[in-house]
């Protein structure tokens, strides 16, 4: 079954660090591109950050410089690292697997985890 | 920054009435390479994650409905449910995706209630 599982949420002071894990099931985190998005607690969808299979990474201008997103091919699992947390980093982190047909790339997210949620408050 | 913009913000239609939501995005997703638009639309109910419903701006996904549909091209879409179910009653999203650097941009999400 073709599954994605975040964990690593939490609480978290304003200026602190938390790491997210995305684990893929059903694919191999070769295979496609993966992403992030976040929604605040009430508020719409928000890119955050894409990894290609190749190992490109591209990011959101309001995380550039504090996260960073990388995988484990031995553990089959996508990780956002994110630093120097400000009260509105607060949201629920989705992974999302990019959608491709053959070796095209659809620019869409086909396979969504259930998320983690992340507060950063004092 | 590319910028999308739905309208409306919020929708209620009777069922088996037609739902029309619209999305604009402050420069062209066209590729002319391959002549395809890079957007896309998800529908999101309460507690779950987005569900991918087009991408292409036209192209459903597998296993959704056909009364689904997407049109559109450059920088006006338009996502269309042709007889409302109570089901589709959720939050909608468009979302686009620009290639120099890779980025992705989602609109602020349109609210489709049952009249």
């Amino acid at each position: 079954e073709v599954q994605l599982v975040e964990s690593g949420g939490g609480l978290i002071q304003p200026g602190g660090s938390l790491s997210l894990s995305c684990e893929i099931s059903g694919f191999t985190v070769t295979d496609s591109y993966m992403t992030w998005v976040r929604q605040a607690p009430g508020k719409g969808l928000e890119w955050v950050s894409v990894i290609y299979a190749g190992g490109s990474t591209y990011y959101a201008g309001s995380v550039k410089g504090r996260f960073t997103v990388s995988s484990d091919i031995s553990k089959n699992t996508v990780y956002l690292h994110m630093n120097s947390l400000r009260v509105d980093d607060t949201a629920v982190y989705y992974c999302a697997r990019g959608a491709s047909v053959g070796f095209r790339a659809l620019s869409a997210f086909d396979i969504w985890g259930h998320g983690t949620l992340v507060s950063v408050s004092s | 920054d590319i910028v999308m913009t739905q309208s409306p913000d919020s929708l209620a239609v009777s069922l088996g009435e037609r739902a029309t939501i619209n999305c604009k995005s402050s420069q062209s997703v066209l590729d002319t390479s391959n002549n395809e638009n890079h957007l896309a639309w998800y529908q999101q109910k309460p507690s779950q994650p987005p569900k991918l419903l087009i991408y292409w701006a036209s192209t459903r996904n597998s296993g959704v409905p056909d009364r689904f549909s997407g049109s559109g091209s450059g920088t006006d879409f338009t996502l269309t449910i042709s007889s409302l179910q109570a089901e589709d009653v959720a939050v909608y999203y468009c979302q686009q995706y620009h290639g120099s650097p890779p980025t992705y941009t989602f609109g602020q999400g349109t609210k489709l209630e049952i009249k």
